[in-house]
């Protein structure tokens, strides 16, 4: 089975500009994420999606992060301004919501300078 | 608050020998998973530790889990330089969701 896709591997933005990033999960797999991971840390969970609908977002930056799914496939995750903190490797996933775990892509690498 | 917390940090082996990653939660959890991921890839699942006592093992690799004492070790036996990997393990925040809090990781290198 094809794994989850993710765009861009790698952009490189100014402080203050906007970037969007793409998801297209595991066909069938109705529960989608957005997970940050900051260098040498763990990956924290930004937003989970079930379907079309926020499960929780309780850790996303809404003030400029926004994210959304439509039509319960792909998701974009978009951050309006950015910060030099932003910095970061922005992983997907998905999964079937069962007990196994989920699919990780390949995820992007954004830098803010 | 669910912390997960891996020690150690860093780990530095000579190929053959022997060494264990530990991970500690801090809440109840039934569940438990390993991840591996090498350096500017993404997570790769390892192991799914569904209860307690439960133990899976691949290759050089054996996880085990002891809820009780929310514990779960990762052995390394006669390691490889192939198994240089950041290592993370992950408990669901609560019962029965799928929200995961990640450990710190235990980055291991190991010298031919």
């Amino acid at each position: 089975e094809a794994g989850v896709a993710q765009s861009p591997r790698y952009k490189i933005i100014e402080k203050r500009q906007s970037v969007a990033f793409w998801c297209n999960p595991i066909s069938g797999h109705a529960t989608l994420y957005w997970y940050q991971q900051i260098l040498g840390q763990g990956p924290k969970l930004l937003i989970q999606f079930q379907n079309n609908g926020v499960v929780d977002d309780s850790q996303l930056p809404k003030d400029r992060f926004s994210a959304e799914r439509l039509k319960g496939v792909d998701s974009t995750l978009k951050i309006q301004p950015a910060k030099l903190e932003d910095s970061a490797v922005y992983l997907c996933a998905s999964s079937q919501g069962t007990v196994y775990g989920y699919t990780f892509g390949s995820g992007t690498r954004l830098t803010v300078v | 608050e669910l912390k997960v917390e891996q020690n150690p940090l860093f780990l530095s082996m000579q190929e053959g020998k022997n060494y264990t990653i530990y991970c500690n939660y801090s809440t109840t959890s039934d569940r438990l998973y390993w991840y591996r991921q090498d350096p500017g890839k993404s997570l790769e699942s390892l192991f799914v530790l569904l209860s307690n006592g439960a133990v899976k093992q691949e290759g050089r690799l054996m996880a085990s889990l002891d809820t009780k004492a929310r514990l779960s070790t990762l052995h390394i036996t006669a390691a490889v330089h192939d198994l240089s990997a950041t290592y993370f393990c992950a408990v669901p925040h609560t019962s029965g969701t799928y929200k995961y809090i990640f450990g710190t990781g235990t980055r291991l290198k190991v010298l031919a």
